[in-house]
């Protein structure tokens, strides 16, 4: 089945506490991309990948790194993270971004508190 | 920076009414999508609007786009109990972002 996989699903943790939210999708999609989720706000990109070794920032990528190793893999990471990063994160994949037909699949999402 | 702004942000309607959401963004799109998500899981993509096209439809689903007032909207027709979720647009302005509006939350009722 084509999907998105995402883990944790929930994770508790408190502040400074490094931690990394993986990401694999089994479509063989040249484009990743990790969401943030917060009441009022919307879905706000963090990081994206249009393939291998190629990552970039989205519009809220402070205190947070990605790295795209291998085509299905997109971890997130939280090098040291705080309360202001309690959030549901989305990750997400797209055959494409370069061409008019790029819907993107997401994940079930992943629901980070941090105390 | 949200390019997407949906209205209203909330739609309660009765079961067999149709739900009818709008979108309005800010820059020049290259495509226009619509996306629903079931409260606390991922979204689900419905539907994609090219920037040359004005009206499309998927089943129960009518989008329409007007690049002139940089705005799209979403008509759900004969609406179901089932269709309560939120619904969001994402724009892509042929960069590699989609961004993604605040979304509108319909309820229906049964």
């Amino acid at each position: 089945e084509a999907q998105v996989t995402q883990n944790p699903r929930y994770l508790i943790t408190v502040t400074g506490k490094k931690l990394t939210v993986t990401c694999s999708q089994n479509m063989n999609h040249e484009y990743m991309s990790w969401y943030r989720q917060d009441p009022g706000l919307g879905l706000r990109q963090i990081y994206y990948s249009m393939n291998v070794e190629v990552t970039d920032k989205g519009d809220v990528p402070e205190g947070y790194k990605v790295s795209r190793k291998e085509k299905r893999n997109f971890p997130l990471i939280l090098e040291s993270p705080s309360p202001n990063q309690t959030s549901l994160y989305f990750c997400a994949s797209s055959p494409t971004l370069s061409s008019s037909y790029n819907e993107q699949f997401f994940g079930p999402g992943t629901r980070l508190t941090v105390l | 920076s949200q390019q997407g702004e949906e209205d209203p942000q909330a739609l309660s309607i009765q079961e067999g009414e149709n739900a009818t959401m709008n979108c309005s963004y800010k820059t020049s799109i290259n495509n226009l999508q619509w996306y629903r998500q079931n409260s606390g899981r991922g979204l689900v993509h419905l539907i994609l609007i090219r920037s040359n096209e004005r009206e499309k439809h998927s089943g129960r689903l009518r989008v329409t786009l007007d690049t002139s007032k940089k705005s799209s909207s979403l008509l759900i027709t004969a609406s179901r109990a089932a269709d309560t979720a939120s619904y969001f647009c994402a724009t892509n302005n042929a960069g590699n972002m989609l961004t993604f509006g605040g979304g509108t939350r319909l309820m229906v009722k049964p």
